[in-house]
């Protein structure tokens, strides 16, 4: 088991449901991160929290909201969403942004939009 | 042209087979390369970590580095069955994890 959990593991909303994906890190690790993982397509960074604050959006729509209440913890909130967001998302953390390290995943939370 | 290309496979091998998994990349700002593993319903796994060109061992695993062809190669010795699961190539311009790029990743099954 990694230090970085995630939860739900599994996910079915509803296109006009709100729901939130958590992650924690047991790790005391400064950076936490959100991946989207799709089939068939490369691991797409969403955003990147250093300190608990957002240092990078990567042109994510505004149906996915990022929140970092402290350095363990970060959450996405999820409104709206469209079929096309169903995919893997996954949490990382790391020792430090923007210098050598490596990143640690959870285990993702598989979200299916119907 | 995408930024990392990595063949998805699936690539299916008999039990103690040496296995070859590449990615080429088109961008000559890469320096950190890196190598996770996915196993399924799991998430990724650092699994060798190499800086600028040449070769580092691990174990059963070679990761090699070759900037002047902007291509990098993961190489398995004596393959295992628990070797099957998803290998993903990633690298970045300057080490932090935010510049992280990733190949589309290769499915491997190692067959007993």
């Amino acid at each position: 088991e990694t230090g970085v959990t995630q939860t739900p593991r599994h996910l079915v909303m509803g296109m006009t449901n709100k729901k939130s994906l958590k992650c924690e890190q047991h790790l005391g690790h400064n950076a936490m991160y959100w991946y989207k993982q799709s089939a068939k397509k490369p691991l797409e960074l969403m955003f990147v929290y250093s300190l608990e604050e957002r240092v990078e959006n990567n042109s994510v729509p505004s149906r996915f909201s990022p929140e970092c209440p402290n350095s363990s913890h970060l959450f996405l909130h999820l409104h709206t969403l469209q079929p096309e967001d169903s995919a893997l998302y996954l949490c990382a953390s790391s020792p430090r942004p923007r210098e050598n390290s490596e990143a640690f995943f959870g285990q993702g939370t598989r979200l299916t939009v119907v | 042209q995408k930024e990392v290309e990595q063949d998805p496979g699936p690539l299916s091998v008999p039990e103690g087979a040496i296995v070859s998994l590449n990615c080429t990349y088109s961008n000559s700002a890469f320096q950190y390369f890196m190598w996770y593993r996915q196993y399924s319903r799991k998430g990724p796994e650092l699994l060798m970590y190499t800086y600028s060109s040449g070769n580092k061992e691990d174990g059963r695993f070679t990761a090699q580095v070759d900037k002047s062809s902007k291509y990098i190669s993961l190489f398995i010795r004596d393959s295992q069955p628990s070797d099957s699961a998803t290998y993903l190539c990633a690298m970045s311009p300057q080490g932090g994890s935010e510049k992280l790029v990733f190949g589309k990743g290769t499915k491997l099954t190692v067959n007993p």
